[in-house]
């Protein structure tokens, strides 16, 4: 069935240092992966997004790396902020499925100032 | 404004009751979502809208109901609450080929 998981489920970062969270998905067919960010008490936010025609893409101190041959995601964030703090979702989509978003469990990230 | 609200914010029901939690979005996406957040569940997804009148199921379906009978609104039903059903239900909108953009949430109480 499908299924997206994370590998780490907290992860905690001096602040300056530079922070990888993986995910691992399941579903070959996905087409279409996006990281969300979600601060406490708020919505999960768009960070980044990948589709599987790509391998990498850079943002604004984000990269999200995809590796279609083991089903791995990461999102590598550049000298982490204690703003940064918050939980991290991958999600998967599969457009053919009607565009059905999948989340995978969240990995907790902690920055120390 | 233009975005995604949810409302209410907070709820709290009794076991039995009927409750309705409402989505509204002005970008005219075709796409909607409820999700509900538990702890150690992330978000899992309960139904999804590709348009008006169309409606599917998702991973976490039962005790729930949908319609969408307007692009802009897609109201969740919890028919006959259970107390399995306190969580926190996040609505979602995108287009196809986009990211979803979220609400901010109803934390429901179900006592």
């Amino acid at each position: 069935g499908e299924s997206v998981g994370l590998h780490l489920p907290t992860l905690s970062v001096q602040e300056g240092d530079n922070s990888i969270i993986n995910c691992a998905y399941s579903n070959s067919a996905s087409d279409y992966f996006i990281w969300y960010k979600q601060e406490s008490g708020k919505g999960p936010q768009f960070i980044i997004d990948i589709r599987s025609n790509m391998d990498k893409r850079q943002g604004q101190r984000v990269t999200v790396l995809l590796n279609k041959t083991v089903k791995h995601l990461s999102l590598q964030i550049a000298a982490t902020q204690p703003g940064d703090s918050a939980v991290y979702f991958c999600a998967e989509k599969v457009n053919n499925q009607g565009g059905k978003l999948i989340f995978g469990q969240g990995t907790e990230l902690s920055v120390k100032p | 404004d233009a975005g995604i609200t949810q409302s209410p914010r907070y709820k709290i029901t009794e076991t039995g009751r009927q409750v309705t939690l409402m989505c509204h979005q002005t970008w005219s996406h075709s796409y909607m979502f409820w999700y509900r957040q538990d702890l150690g569940h992330g978000l899992r997804l309960i139904y999804y809208s590709a348009a008006a009148d169309i409606t599917d199921k998702g991973e976490v379906p039962d005790g729930y109901v949908v319609s969408r009978s307007k692009t802009e609104n897609f109201p969740l039903t919890l028919e006959s609450a259970t107390r399995s059903q306190t969580s926190v239900y996040f609505c979602a909108s995108s287009e196809l080929g986009g990211e979803a953009f979220f609400g901010q949430g109803t934390r429901l109480t179900v006592v």
